[in-house]
């Protein structure tokens, strides 16, 4: 099946910074999406963005499906904002389910 | 609109014991799925259903059972508890526009 990795494992920043986490992925994908889990175990879905470019508030991301990669933005950064960001993707057609990689743990301090 | 609700939230077996973890979701979504999370290995599919009356396996799916037996609840069940069972299990819906949307989670452990 698909391989999804995630770069970097762990993120410390400053309040006010902006990140920029990676994902890579082995196979040309027809489902990719980015989830946010807050510290109280909560799994958000923050972009369905199988290819192209997409935007909500301070985030945004790009994937570029020809290289293989997603990248999600967070600008102006907020200690709300940390948590683990994870990645998932699936490469079939049908309903089978997303394989997610091992995530970015985001710290954000005050 | 609750979204996605699983019950209960936590649990704790001892080894050999059985349980039943629900699903309900009220967004109509034909798929739904089971997901298992442990530490520093992300999430992994355990079994999945594209509508009522059927189920699929995923990538982890020895040691547990499923049933849709109505659209809106997927049911998992453990017939003999394992401690390598305990995890944070997740539930998901997905609907037409392929988004995955997910319950809070149920917290299991297994002595």
């Amino acid at each position: 099946g698909i391989q999804v990795e995630q770069s970097p494992p762990d993120l410390i920043l400053q309040e006010g910074a902006n990140s920029t986490l990676r994902c890579n992925f082995s196979d040309s994908v027809n489902n990719l999406q980015w989830f946010h889990q807050n510290p109280w175990g909560q799994l958000i879905n923050l972009f369905y963005i199988p290819s192209g470019t997409k935007q909500n508030g301070r985030l945004s991301a790009t994937t570029v499906a020809t290289e293989r990669y997603s990248l999600l933005y967070i600008s102006s950064s907020q200690t709300t904002d940390s948590g683990v960001y994870f990645c998932a993707a699936n490469s079939g057609g049908g309903a089978d389910g997303l394989t997610f990689g091992k995530g970015t743990h985001l710290i954000i301090q005050p | 609109n609750a979204g996605v609700t699983q019950t209960p939230k936590f649990r704790v077996l001892k080894t050999g014991q059985s349980m039943t973890l629900l699903c309900a979701q009220d967004m109509n979504h034909e798929y739904m799925y089971w997901y298992r999370q442990d530490p520093g290995m992300g999430l992994r599919l355990i079994h999945y259903s594209v509508g009522e009356g059927t189920t699929a396996k995923g990538e982890v799916p020895d040691g547990y059972n499923v049933s849709r037996l109505k659209k809106q609840n997927f049911l998992l069940g453990l017939e003999s508890a394992a401690p390598s069972q305990t995890s944070v299990y997740f539930c998901a819906s997905r609907g037409a526009d392929r988004k995955l949307f997910f319950g809070s989670g149920t917290q299991l452990s297994v002595l």
